[in-house]
């Protein structure tokens, strides 16, 4: 089945240190892969996504990820954590299905920032 | 330039009732997808509209359906509620243009929380 695996249910991380978010996918040959931020109580904001070309891709509040197809992953980094960074993230990936797509969410991964 | 918007954004329900929550999508796009998000879980997919017609669903019961109107905007409907369908339900709209699909994919609202006892 095509999905998204989050392995870290929780991290925690000092604030000004840096970060990486793991995610695993299973999809095709052309996976279709986002990253979601969701503070408390809110929608999900789209942090960036990767459809094809350059690996290393670029997003919004500094957020960077790396596809990495011999390794199934995309995982989230950032180079130094602020506060208002802490929330919960989401990796996803598209799918077709009858020829209509839609996106499917990993479970999470919470992000606990310390001064 | 309006995203999506659902309402209401809080709602509390008993166990037994129907319940119907609402999105309007935003300007442009032309698909909804309904989502649930249990506390501590990712969102679950429930279904989807295009066309005011249900295209996919997820593994939901038939208690829940929607219903898409020709403005694009689109109502999810509960029925017989559980305590268990206690939950933030999402709306994220989409458009079927693949070029634009590509640059923005979904866009999300801020939820419906639904509380059931």
């Amino acid at each position: 089945a095509q999905s998204v695996t989050q392995p870290d249910i929780h991290i925690t991380v000092s604030e000004g240190a840096s970060l990486e978010l793991r995610c695993n996918y299973s999809y095709g040959a052309t996976p279709y892969l986002f990253w979601y931020v969701q503070s408390p109580g809110q929608g999900l904001q789209l942090l960036l996504k990767y459809f094809s070309g350059d690996t290393l891709v670029q997003g919004i509040k500094g957020f960077e990820a790396e596809f990495k197809r011999s390794q199934s992953s995309f995982n989230l980094r950032k180079p130094s954590v602020h506060w208002s960074d802490a929330a919960e993230y989401f990796c996803a990936g598209r799918s077709y299905s009858g020829g209509y797509q839609k996106v499917t969410f990993g479970t999470g991964t919470k992000l606990q920032v310390i001064p | 330039d309006a995203g999506v918007t659902q309402s209401p954004t809080h709602l509390i329900k008993t166990r037994g009732q129907q319940v119907t929550l609402r999105c309007s999508p935003k300007s442009g796009h032309d698909t909804v997808s309904w989502y649930q998000q249990a506390l501590g879980q990712g969102p679950q997919f429930i279904f989807q509209y295009y066309e005011e017609e249900e295209r996919q669903r997820g593994n939901f019961p038939d208690r829940f359906s929607g219903h898409q109107f020709p403005n694009y905007s689109s109502e999810l409907n509960v029925n017989a509620l559980l305590l268990g369908d206690s939950a933030l339900y999402l709306c994220a709209s989409s458009t079927t243009v693949a070029i634009e699909w590509a640059r923005y994919g979904y866009t999300f609202g801020s939820g419906t929380r639904l509380t059931v006892v």
